[in-house]
Parts: C-alpha cells; structure tokens; sequence
C-alpha cells in the first residue's frame, strides 16, 4: 500500500543552521509529493510540491526534490530562522489526484533556538 | 486567515457526554473532510464529502458521525467517545478532484475524561 515516513523529531537547531527533514515514500502508480508545515496552533498549509520525477518544489526557501530512484523527498533549507518552529508533514497522492486520496507522514517537529 | 475555521478550539468531554464539532470554509470548495491528528502518528482521514455526499469513511467507529449540510459547513457529532479518542481533530476542504490541495482549519483539541 501507499505509505510515507518522515524522519523521528524533534530536530533541534540553531538559527542560521542547514537543515535536513528525511522522506521516504512507498506508492503504487505515480505520486505526487507534498510538504505540509503546521505552525503552533494552526492548520497544515501546503508549503511546497513537486508531481513528477526530478521536480524540485521550492517556497519560502525550502526545497525539495522528487527522487524516484531513492523514493525520497527530503526537505532542505540552507539557513533557518526561529519563525520556521513548526511541524512539517511529507504527503503523497497516488496517480490521479482525487478527493481525501493525500497520505500523511507522521510530522516531524522542528525547533530553532536564537 | 485561511478561510476554514472550526469551533469550539477546545473540547473537555466525558464518555456519556454528546458533543458536536464544527467546520466552516469560506473558501468556495465542495469538498470537505475530518481528519484526526493525534501525537507522534500520521494524521487518520476519517471522512470525505464531495459535494455534500460522504464518498470516504476510513472505517471509523459510530460513535463518530458526520454530517454536511450544504458545502460550506462540515459537523462532527460526537457521543460515547473513549479515551483514546483524545486528539486534536482537523478540518479541510478543497475544489473536488483536487483533494491534494486542501486548506486546513486550525483543529479542534478534545479531550475525553
């Protein structure tokens, strides 16, 4: 079946630090991907995508690059700052894009200390 | 603002109590859904309306039941919940067959005693 999985949290960094959330993914078809970030007492908001192999999505200054041959997403920001404290959530749609079809990863909680 | 808003933030219920959650999106979408959130899990979608019609329920116990009056408002009664029940529960809602881009309310933290 389909299924995502996010590297464990929380990831603790520095302000200005690199940072790295880990995505893997398993799907049937072809996915699209998806990151989601949830700021604290807030819904999810979509924060990037990428629908085909070797996309790279990009907003706010993440990235993240659809790998189909390592079946990852990861997510990339070359300097964090303090207002990007949230949890983010990797996704998946498999083939068409339908209805309530997004899959969830776990959430990986990100804390950046000034 | 997103334009999907949900009340009450936050719910303390016993298990004999009835409850109901509410969802209201502003948003000009025809579909909707709950999901439930709960610490260190991927986020359960329980149910999916599509055009007023439920077209998804993810083998939810009853003692969860929704309802759609019309496409911008989206109920979740609640009655004899349990424990485990406790989490925070989400609302969304997107143009039908573009459910990958759904827009979030801020959720609804319960609270089962």
């Amino acid at each position: 079946g389909n299924s995502v999985t996010q590297m464990e949290g929380p990831v603790t960094l520095s302000e200005e630090a690199f940072l790295t959330i880990n995505c893997t993914y398993t799907a049937t078809g072809y996915p699209s991907l998806f990151w989601y970030v949830q700021y604290p007492g807030e819904g999810l908001q979509l924060l990037l995508k990428a629908t085909k192999a070797d996309d790279k999505g990009s907003n706010k200054g993440f990235e993240a690059t659809y790998r189909k041959e390592t079946t990852s997403f990861h997510l990339e920001k070359g300097s964090v700052q303090v207002s990007d404290s949230a949890v983010y959530f990797c996704a998946l749609t498999a083939g068409a894009v339908v209805a309530g079809k997004l899959i969830f990863g776990q959430g990986t909680t990100l804390q950046v200390k000034p | 603002e997103t334009g999907v808003t949900q009340t009450p933030r936050h719910l303390v219920m016993g298990m004999t109590n009835k409850k109901s959650l509410k969802c209201e999106q502003h948003l000009g979408h025809n579909a909707m859904y709950w999901y439930k959130q709960s610490a260190k899990k991927p986020l359960e979608l329980m149910f999916v309306y599509s055009l007023e019609e439920r077209v998804e329920n993810n083998s939810v116990p009853s003692r969860f039941s929704p309802e759609c009056p019309n496409s911008s408002h989206l109920f979740l009664h609640l009655h004899t919940l349990q424990p485990e029940d406790s989490a925070l529960y989400l609302c969304a809602s997107s143009h039908p067959g573009q459910g990958a881009y759904q827009f979030f309310g801020p959720g609804t933290r319960l609270t089962v005693l």
